[in-house]
């Protein structure tokens, strides 16, 4: 069985600050997947990034890098220079060969301050 | 087009009610999903069609009936609801071994 780890209920950041969400993982699968999602307060899940198992280099999408370690079953996300706008739940998720069953995390509250 | 669109965006209903929630997608994903998320948790996987064929269910009660008309639309039949259900439920698509698009939700409330 698939499972994602977020310790993190809840983080503060200050706005233009970096920021790095927890996350790891168990799986016994060889070939999988690690996404990162956001959710604001309407809603809708938004995908931000995407590492995959044999993916040597480190994912980043703009201000989102994914800080992988394999031996260590972590996938950590990072958000450079945050914004006010970052303030949304955050859900790291795993899907295991074949894909198409995401497990999703707890979740990770993120604050904004201004 | 990289939208997911659900309708209707919030729905209350009584237990004898009959109900159905819509979710289209054009980008050519083969892969459609029905997800249950209860405030402040994580979203529940609880269908998942790929090539319109139900591949996946993850043990839900026999009042939540999924249906896949053609590969660009995906239903959420509800029927005797209880209150417990009241939650949002997310479609979502994606290819194979890609990331899932999602749409806004459907909020619903169970009365």
């Amino acid at each position: 069985a698939q499972k994602i780890t977020q310790t993190q209920p809840g983080m503060f950041v200050q706005e233009k600050e970096a920021v790095t969400l927890d996350c790891t993982y168990d799986t016994s699968d060889q070939s999988y997947g690690l996404f990162w999602y956001k959710q604001p307060s309407s809603g809708e899940m938004i995908f931000l990034i995407y590492q995959g198992s044999y993916d040597e280099q480190n994912a980043t999408e703009g201000r989102y890098s994914l800080n992988f370690q394999k031996a260590r079953k972590s996938a950590n996300l990072v958000i450079s220079a945050s914004q006010l706008g970052d303030s949304a739940m955050y859900f790291c998720a795993i899907d295991g060969t074949g894909g198409f069953k995401t497990i999703f995390g707890a979740g990770t509250r993120l604050f904004v301050k201004a | 087009d990289t939208e997911v669109t659900q309708t209707p965006k919030h729905l209350v209903m009584g237990m004898t009610n009959k109900k159905s929630l819509k979710c289209e997608q054009h980008m050519g994903h083969r892969a459609m999903y029905w997800y249950k998320q209860k405030a402040k948790k994580p979203p529940e996987l609880m269908f998942v069609y790929s090539y319109e064929k139900l591949s996946i269910n993850e043990s839900v009660p026999s009042r939540f009936s999924p249906e896949c008309p053609n590969s660009s639309l995906l239903n959420l039949h509800l029927h005797a609801l209880q209150p417990e259900d009241s939650a949002l439920y997310l479609c979502a698509s994606s290819s194979v071994n890609t990331e899932a698009f999602f749409g806004q939700g459907t909020r619903l409330t169970v009365v």
